[in-house]
């Protein structure tokens, strides 16, 4: 069973912090995605990563970047965490053969005060 | 107009009920179109997924896509209470890595005892 893991399912930051958000997944998968999730605009791709140290930027990277050191693992970082991103935020990974299939974690709610 | 539209709902419906679950999208190069599920609190999980156009059935669903309209459906036969979450259909061209999953806003969806 693939599992993909999120280091934290709630947080609460202030304005201007530094934020980690961590993704492991174990089962080898190439690709791993981060999304966010807000109410009316769906899944939007932050940044994804096809394989380790490669990264590629999704349609909203503005404020974030991330890090892929070892396959199995992604973060996102929030450089100066702004309130406009408050969401929650989605980890995803697809095996390389089957890119339709993507595997999530349970989601990490963020709030900015 | 968006590149994924989704009708979000929420959709009421007793249970036993046939669900009706669509969307319509606009970019004529996607050729894999999911469907995931989302119940509250947990990450999307992949319930089908179709190439190309066609009909596809697992057990009460059923995925249909018509590409010369740009629409796809979910069928879900004698819906249960478990069926309850949110729905989200994406879709992709997935020629190469870099091709990314488009998803639709979801729709909620309630089946009542």
């Amino acid at each position: 069973d693939v599992k993909v893991t999120q280091s934290s399912r709630y947080l609460v930051k202030r304005t201007g912090e530094k934020v980690f958000l961590e993704c492991v997944q174990d089962m080898d998968h190439e690709n791993m995605f981060w999304y966010r999730q807000d109410p009316g605009l769906g899944l939007r791709l932050i940044y994804f990563s096809y394989d380790v140290k490669m990264k590629e930027k999704g349609d909203i990277p503005e404020g974030y970047s991330v890090s892929r050191e070892k396959k199995e693992r992604f973060s996102l970082i929030l450089e100066s965490a702004s309130t406009n991103q408050t969401s929650m935020y989605l980890c995803a990974s697809t095996p390389g053969l089957r890119p339709y299939e993507q595997y999530f974690g349970p989601g990490t709610r963020l709030t900015v005060t | 107009q968006k590149e994924v539209e989704q009708d979000p709902g929420p959709l009421s419906v007793p249970e036993g009920a046939i669900v009706s679950l669509n969307c319509t999208y606009s970019n004529s190069a996607f050729q894999y179109f999911m469907w995931y599920r989302q119940y509250s609190r947990k990450g999307p999980e992949l319930l089908m997924y179709t190439y190309s156009s066609g009909n596809k059935e697992d057990g009460r669903f059923t995925a249909q896509v018509d590409k010369s309209s740009k629409y796809i459906s979910l069928f879900i036969r004698d819906s249960q209470p478990s069926d309850s979450a949110t729905y989200l259909c994406a879709m992709s061209p997935l020629r190469t890595s870099y091709d990314k999953v488009i998803f639709g806003p979801g729709t909620s969806l309630s089946v009542i005892p």
